[in-house]
């Protein structure tokens, strides 16, 4: 079946750092993939996206490119700050076929520390 | 737009009582997703709708459980009788079919069962 695969955390990182957050995952299609965050206490918002192959999403200085050949879609900041601290999931659709639903990683704690 | 409502924001119930958790997807939005995120199993899909139909109720772990979604502008997903492992966060999502974008989460129910 269809997977996400993210890398363990929490991650603690000093304010300024460069992060980079892992993502793989298995899909027997061709995914839309995802990354959303969620603050304490609050849901989850989507913070960028990619459709297809090679495309780069982007949001509030976060990258994450969709690599095919490597299925993987990892999450980037050259600088983070301590408001990006947060949980963060990668998870993909499949628009195609019968299956609509979003399919979650287990998310990655972030600390960013003053 | 207001975004996905669900209510309450908190629920506490003691255990055996009926728990009706609500949602409100976006306008125009054709389905609707009901989540559950534990610390242990993250995020769980627990069923979807599509036009008000409900297409994958899998996720749904036992009959105590049901859903509903009687027009296009409301849900409720019931749990009758609660127990106290059914404690989570209930998230209800929406999205409009053809897009290629995220879905839209709302804000979440807090559900503790004593």
């Amino acid at each position: 079946g269809d997977s996400v695969t993210q890398m363990e955390g929490p991650v603690t990182l000093s304010e300024e750092a460069f992060l980079t957050i892992n993502c793989t995952y298995t899909a027997t299609g061709y995914p839309s993939l995802f990354w959303y965050v969620q603050y304490p206490g609050e849901g989850l918002q989507l913070l960028l996206k990619a459709t297809k192959a090679d495309d780069k999403g982007s949001n509030k200085g976060f990258e994450a490119t969709y690599r095919k050949e490597t299925t993987s879609f990892h999450l980037e900041k050259g600088s983070v700050q301590v408001s990006d601290s947060a949980v963060y999931f990668c998870a993909l659709t499949l628009l195609s076929g019968s299956a609509r639903q979003l399919t979650f990683g287990s998310g990655t704690q972030l600390t960013v520390l003053p | 737009d207001a975004g996905v409502i669900q209510s309450p924001r908190h629920e506490v119930t003691e255990m055996g009582q009926e728990v009706t958790l609500r949602c409100k997807p976006i306008s125009g939005h054709d389905y609707l997703f009901w989540y559950r995120q534990t610390m242990m199993r993250g995020l769980e899909l627990l069923i979807y709708f599509n036009n008000n139909v409900p297409i994958d109720d899998s996720g749904m772990p036992e009959d105590r459980f049901s859903a509903k979604m009687p027009n296009a502008s409301f849900s409720t997903l019931k749990i009758q009788p609660s127990e106290p492992r059914d404690s989570a966060v209930y998230f209800c999502a929406s999205k409009i079919d053809g897009g290629r974008g995220g879905y839209t989460f709302g804000s979440g129910t807090r559900l503790t069962v004593v």
